[in-house]
């Protein structure tokens, strides 16, 4: 299976703490994506890397990329409580418009 | 305005009902997909169409029929429901935009949960 892995799989912090998730993937990728879940919503997407990236930011969001090793990181600083949400990495698999989603991290931020 | 909208929100049904969930989107998008989303939060792509044509089809049971009347629309009925099919399930569409090395991101809709008793 392609799908990523992320870890960890869940993450509790308070409100001001940095939050860093990682996810590792199987395939060469030509681009990678974290979304983010609300409880009861849909996916929104966060930001896109693409393989000739290596960091990348996004207001409070830091994501880097190491093809090399096949993984990333997505960084949220200065964390509020309304980003508890879920977490999650998609890579494209190649040669189709199929998106595989990692298995997510669940972060709860405290206030 | 709702760039992606599905209906219904909570569907409640008896095994071996037939069931259908709708999909629109008025973004424009080309490409629209089902992806499945269980317990445990994975979230597993079940097909793809493009301008109305099934691009991905997973490894589904054919109790699964995608249809897309038209390229803004892609609904999802289930035939003869199981236990198992209990999920939450996401309607999201994208615009492969090429600027990007290929890359499609997708936006979904607010996902349907379907509960088989």
């Amino acid at each position: 299976s392609q799908q990523g892995e992320e870890d960890p799989q869940a993450l509790s912090i308070q409100e001001g703490e940095n939050a860093t998730m990682n996810c590792s993937y199987k395939t060469s990728i030509n681009n990678l994506q974290w979304y983010r879940q609300n409880s009861g919503r849909g996916l929104v997407h966060l930001i896109l890397i693409r393989s000739n990236e290596r960091e990348k930011h996004s207001g409070r969001l830091r994501v880097t990329l190491d093809t090399s090793k096949k993984s990333s990181s997505l960084l949220i600083t200065a964390s509020r409580a309304a980003d508890t949400a879920s977490y999650f990495c998609a890579t494209p698999s190649i040669g189709t418009d199929k998106l595989i989603f990692g298995t997510g991290t669940r972060l709860q931020v405290f206030p | 305005d709702t760039a992606v909208s599905q209906t219904p929100k909570y569907l409640v049904t008896q095994m071996g009902n037939d069931k259908s969930i709708k999909c629109e989107q008025n973004l424009g998008h080309d490409t629209m997909y089902w992806y499945k989303q269980d317990s445990k939060k994975f979230l597993k792509i079940m097909f793809s169409y493009n301008n109305k044509e099934l691009i991905i089809n997973e490894t589904v049971p054919n109790r699964f029929s995608p249809k897309s009347p038209d390229k803004a629309h892609l609904n999802l009925h289930i035939n003869s429901l199981e236990l198992g099919d209990s999920a939450v399930y996401f309607c999201a569409s994208s615009q492969e935009n090429r600027g990007l090395s290929g890359a499609n991101v997708l936006t979904f809709g607010a996902g349907s949960r379907l509960t088989v008793l």
